[in-house]
């Protein structure tokens, strides 16, 4: 079946460092693919998302790229501020769009 | 303001004891899910609803039920919960069911049960 796999969290970096948190995927088909952020004490909301292969999905100064060839969908973020501190979740949904199918989550913590 | 609710947010229960979380959406949205989301294994689909009295399971539906007789409406149902069904919980919405639509969620329900 369909899958998502996060980089082993959890990651804690100092103010205005890079970030990369590394997703890959499995699945039979073109799926479209997203980044959720859920903020401390609330539900998830969407970041950015990504439809075909080589579209670039950006938001807040993240950005992920949707690669077909490596099937994988990393966030970045050049300078990452203490507001960043979340848990991130990589997704996926296919064709039908009735389930997403969520990696484990890889919680950020960034210090100032 | 646009928003998907959920009550309670924060529940202890027992074994056995009927409860029910409410969801609701102001959205108009035709699609609405419920998830559950645990430690390690992010979040896993329970139950989903295409529109008013469509209802489907997810990947882990065992011990729950669902209802759609409203539109905005989407509880969730445990008849007789058990501890391995302490979790967190969401309800998500969605306008009509493309894979380019984002979910919207609630901001969770925390159920214990003992």
């Amino acid at each position: 079946g369909d899958s998502v796999t996060q980089m082993e969290g959890p990651v804690t970096l100092s103010e205005e460092a890079f970030l990369t948190i590394n997703c890959t995927y499995t699945a039979t088909g073109y799926p479209s693919l997203f980044w959720y952020v859920q903020y401390p004490g609330e539900g998830l909301q969407l970041l950015l998302k990504a439809t075909k292969a080589d579209d670039k999905g950006s938001n807040k100064g993240f950005e992920a790229t949707y690669r077909k060839e490596t099937t994988s969908f990393h966030l970045e973020k050049g300078s990452v501020q203490v507001s960043d501190s979340a848990v991130y979740f990589c997704a996926l949904t296919m064709a039908s769009g009735s389930r997403l199918t969520f990696g484990e989550g890889t919680q950020l913590t960034v210090n100032p | 303001e646009a928003q998907v609710t959920q009550n309670p947010r924060y529940l202890i229960t027992v074994t056995g004891k009927k409860l029910t979380v409410t969801c609701s959406q102001n959205m108009n949205h035709e699609y609405m899910s419920w998830y559950r989301q645990d430690p390690g294994l992010g979040l896993r689909q329970i139950y989903y609803s295409m529109n008013v009295e469509v209802t489907d399971k997810g990947d882990v539906p065992e011990g729950y039920k669902v209802s759609r007789k409203e539109k905005r409406n989407f509880p969730l149902i445990l008849e007789s919960p058990s501890p391995n069904q302490t979790s967190l919980y969401f309800c998500a919405s969605q306008p009509i069911l493309t894979i380019y639509n984002e979910q919207f969620f609630g901001p969770g329900t925390r159920l214990t049960v003992l």
